[in-house]
């Protein structure tokens, strides 16, 4: 079953521009994970959020976390081309047992130069 | 460089076939995962395993089976092949403990004839 819902489902944007893509999940969680996937290849792990955290940063990327919401956002700045990629969001419901994610159906990125 | 090594990227087989997908990792994570990948359908969990010769059903086991023999590796078996498993095939693994996140190897694109 899926829990992550993605939005929007595909976004163009132009090279340098910032991307915002969103996450809504539906039940209690304790960590939230975002993901990106180049066309026909395996997911790369981007970043993960703990339930307790709000914000968290690494390089380009910037994701937060609401749960009062239930509701997260990863936004990537200073787009590139090589950002082309689909993004999913996946959620870990329990902490140290985390062997299964829920995962959302994904975000289309096009970064065009 | 760590990974997650999955034995084909691409893979036609015939319906009714026994047909093997290998997943070999080289962190010494004690937890494995198979996933497929459709459009439309996001990624769902066929199988994981948390230990050596441990197993446990996904979303999806029918039609499918695994096997965990050493830590390193972990196999999916589709017994009887047929034409609605075609998909991507999705290897991952994670370490035990806190929330981490999945290294996913690059994936089998998977045809039955």
């Amino acid at each position: 079953s899926q829990q992550g819902e993605e939005d929007p489902q595909a976004l163009s944007i132009q090279e340098g521009e910032n991307a915002t893509m969103n996450c809504s999940y539906k039940t209690s969680i304790n960590n939230l994970q975002w993901y990106r996937q180049n066309s026909g290849r395996g997911l790369v792990h981007l970043i993960l959020i703990r339930s307790n955290e709000r914000e968290k940063h690494s390089g380009r990327l910037r994701v937060t976390l609401d749960t009062s919401k239930k509701s997260s956002s990863l936004l990537i700045t200073a787009s590139r081309a090589a950002d082309t990629a689909s993004y999913f969001c996946a959620t870990g419901l329990n902490a140290g047992n985390n062997r299964k994610l829920i995962w959302g159906l994904g975000t289309s990125l096009a970064v065009n130069p | 460089d760590v990974k997650v090594t999955q034995s084909s990227r691409y893979l036609v087989k015939r319906t009714g076939e026994k047909v093997f997908l290998e997943c070999v990792q080289d962190m010494d994570h004690e937890n494995m995962f198979w996933y497929r990948q459709d459009p439309g359908l996001g990624l769902r969990l066929i199988y994981f395993s948390y230990d050596v010769k441990m197993k446990e059903k996904g979303d999806i086991p029918e039609g499918y089976s695994v096997s965990r023999e050493k830590k390193e590796r972990f196999s999916l078996i589709l017994e009887s092949a047929s034409t609605n498993q075609t998909s991507m095939y999705l290897c991952a693994s994670r370490a035990t403990g806190g929330a981490r996140g999945y290294t996913f190897g690059s994936g089998t694109r998977l045809t039955i004839v």
